[in-house]
């Protein structure tokens, strides 16, 4: 079965720094990979997603995600961050041609601090 | 429009009661998600609808129930609450199965005391 390990639970960064959330992921077949995003009281919304193709996907806010085969991950980055980054993030993978579920990671709460 | 709807937006039970949880969602979508998140934890999914009229267990099912009772609408059930149920609960859909977006509720916040 499939599982994702988020490696940082909390990662404070000043603004205008860059930034990297991490997440690994353990499966037997390939894989869909996903970045959530969620701001306080709210639910989550999806950042970016993996099905296939380039291995390096892009957001419209500036985050990109890389998927390493060889490596089982799907880090997270962001050049230069700005407060209103602040909000958990979530990894999610789901198998391919298994009518897979979803699974979460733990998540990850950025804090941008000015 | 709205979206994914769920009601309450909070919930407070005792130990035993019963109660259900309401999820409609307003975009077509076929495919319908029952999420728990705890601390620590990120979200666990509870039950899962693929398209109407089909129900699956998801990875912590014990203790609910799940009715999809038409294409808009999946209600989560929990028959006696216990406090290892307090937790915020999300639905969820998307178009067609877990390769396309989920798209989240506000969740719905519930202690059982």
């Amino acid at each position: 079965a499939q599982s994702v390990t988020q490696l940082d639970s909390q990662v404070p960064v000043f603004e205008e720094a860059p930034v990297e959330l991490r997440c690994n992921y353990s499966s037997s077949v390939s894989v869909y990979l996903f970045w959530y995003v969620q701001y306080p009281n709210q639910g989550l919304q999806l950042l970016l997603k993996y099905l296939s193709g380039s291995t390096l996907v892009e957001s419209i806010n500036g985050f990109e995600a890389e998927f390493n085969k060889s490596q089982t991950s799907f880090h997270l980055r962001k050049p230069s961050v700005h407060i209103s980054d602040t909000a958990e993030y979530f990894c999610a993978v789901s198998e391919r041609n298994q009518g897979g579920k979803l699974i979460f990671g733990q998540g990850t709460e950025l804090s941008v601090k000015p | 429009n709205a979206g994914v709807t769920q009601t309450p937006k909070f919930q407070v039970l005792k130990t035993g009661q019963s109660m259900t949880l309401q999820c409609a969602q307003d975009m077509n979508h076929n495919s319908m998600y029952w999420y728990r998140q705890d601390p620590g934890m990120g979200l666990r999914l509870i039950y899962y609808s693929a398209s109407e009229g089909t129900t699956d267990k998801g990875e912590v099912p014990n203790g609910y129930n799940v009715s999809r009772l038409n294409k808009r609408e999946f209600s989560l059930r929990l028959e006696s609450a216990a406090p290892s149920q307090t937790s915020v609960y999300f639905c969820a859909s998307s178009e067609q199965g877990h390769n396309s977006p989920l798209h989240f509720g506000n969740g719905t916040r519930l202690t059982v005391t």
